[in-house]
């Protein structure tokens, strides 16, 4: 399977402040990135699916300006999180689909992000 | 629309037990069939996936999931399960759209 990494692996910031947040594709080149948040004791709920060299596509409810993501190039997709707010603490989760096909997904560490 | 289903959030088990964790899903065409395991404060690994074939899948760390289509269930078992085992389990499926849908989860406590 494919190794997925993701940096920070904890953040903590500000209220107002932008934290960006990067998933790397380390051993192969990824067309395709998912986001996903993660409350605790809660499943993983999908934001966006994020191709490279395109605009992402978000999920229904899932502000496209207040989370910016970017897949410039076949190995890195990044999420900013602009003008964050307490509500937005959560735990982030990248995936990124294998290439048999996007029907199996590998999945990063994790970041774990607190705005105070 | 296509939903799945974890029957149980919580499964306490003592270890050297046996434990079965069911998934049942929804969906009226075919789909891919996955159980990850999360352990705490870190991402998703890939226990085992059912895409086509043999409808009994093994899969890392001792764990089994029997696919049965008519009962539209994936439920994952273990025949003695060790402390180690204690995580958060998570059904998804597929539906060949590219997105994976996820179940509740079930948290597996194994004591000793």
């Amino acid at each position: 399977g494919a190794v997925v990494s993701q940096h920070p692996s904890r953040v903590i910031c500000k209220s107002g402040t932008s934290v960006k947040i990067e998933c790397r594709s380390l051993d192969f080149q990824a067309t395709t990135m998912f986001w996903y948040r993660q409350f605790p004791k809660k499943s993983l709920m999908l934001m966006a699916t994020s191709n490279e060299g395109s605009k992402a596509t978000y999920e229904q409810g899932v502000e496209k300006d207040k989370f910016l993501i970017n897949h410039a190039s076949l190995t890195l997709s990044t999420l900013t999180v602009t003008s964050a707010h307490p509500e937005d603490s959560s735990f982030y989760i990248c995936s990124v689909a294998g290439l048999a096909g996007v029907y199996e997904q590998f999945f990063g560490p994790g970041t774990r992000l607190t705005v105070l | 629309a296509q939903s799945v289903t974890q029957l149980d959030s919580q499964v306490p088990v003592f270890e050297e037990a046996p434990v079965e964790l069911r998934c049942n899903y929804s969906s009226s065409v075919s789909v891919y069939l996955f159980w990850y395991v999360q352990y705490p404060n870190q991402g998703l690994q890939l226990l085992l996936k059912y895409l086509s074939g043999s409808t009994l899948v093994k899969g890392i760390n001792g764990f089994e999931a029997e696919f049965n289509k008519s009962q539209t269930s994936f439920h994952l078992r273990k025949p003695s399960v060790h402390i180690s085992d204690t995580a958060e389990y998570f059904c998804a499926v597929n539906n060949q759209g590219g997105k994976l849908i996820f179940g509740q989860g079930t948290e597996l406590s194994v004591k000793p």
